[in-house]
């Protein structure tokens, strides 16, 4: 799986959009991007995935640039409740041998007031 | 339907005693995987199961560690002679065969 760099903290005002940036320069055709994120005390969380297209869910949206080097999680209009570590993560849709994500050490972005 | 749930929430165990960590995965999830995560820092793969296909034990830090899956149900995670090392939050996380992961609320392991 291609390796991916995020900014180790980000801070967002609440109410404001939270846009947090991944770079994954070596991705390779077949690998997608997921982003996760992990409350203090609880397991991760899916949030969104994709190709190449940008993608719209309840949660967030994600933007993939054209060469598909780097990405956006964008959260519209955080809460308190968004403050977490955001992991990016790409891998391949591998037949049988398995689909094992391998986080990194995230984003911690944290929601003021 | 309910999420993928792990027990127990909490164990606290002496050096050197085994411990069963259980996960009961999201009905109908074919695929289940059990991950490490210390303080502070991210997850570790240890093992994945794949319907009724040979298991993924690549991430299986030493042969202390074992994990058994009954058909595409629920799994244990077996961990004899425990050693301070092995202190984590042990994470079990189900998926259809190429989907999204869906975590568990994690095992928070204590060896004393």
């Amino acid at each position: 799986d291609a390796k991916t760099t995020q900014p180790p903290s980000m801070d967002c005002a609440e109410g404001r959009a939270a846009n947090l940036p991944c770079n994954h320069s070596t991705i390779s055709g077949n690998e997608y991007v997921y982003w996760y994120r992990q409350i203090h005390s609880q397991g991760p969380q899916y949030i969104i995935h994709g190709l190449k297209n940008n993608e719209t869910n309840e949660m967030a949206s994600l933007i993939i640039t054209e060469d598909r080097k780097s990405s956006t999680l964008i959260l519209p209009h955080a809460t308190l409740r968004d403050t977490a570590v955001y992991y990016c993560i790409v891998r391949a849709h591998i037949t049988g041998g398995g689909n094992k994500l391998t986080f990194g050490t995230g984003t911690q972005l944290k929601v003021e007031l | 339907g309910a999420g993928v749930s792990q027990s127990p929430s909490n164990k606290v165990t002496e050096k050197g005693k085994d411990v069963e960590l259980r996960c009961d995965p999201i009905s109908g999830h074919t695929a289940l995987y059990w991950y490490r995560q210390r303080l502070g820092q991210g997850l570790e793969f240890l093992i994945y199961f794949q319907g009724n296909s040979a298991p993924d034990k690549s991430g299986l830090p030493s042969d202390r560690f074992s994990a058994e899956r009954t058909g595409e149900s629920v799994s244990t995670l077996t961990i004899q002679r425990t050693q301070q090392e092995d202190s984590a939050v042990y994470l079990c996380a189900s998926s259809s065969r190429y989907s999204e992961q869906y975590f568990g609320p994690g095992t928070r392991l204590t060896v004393t």
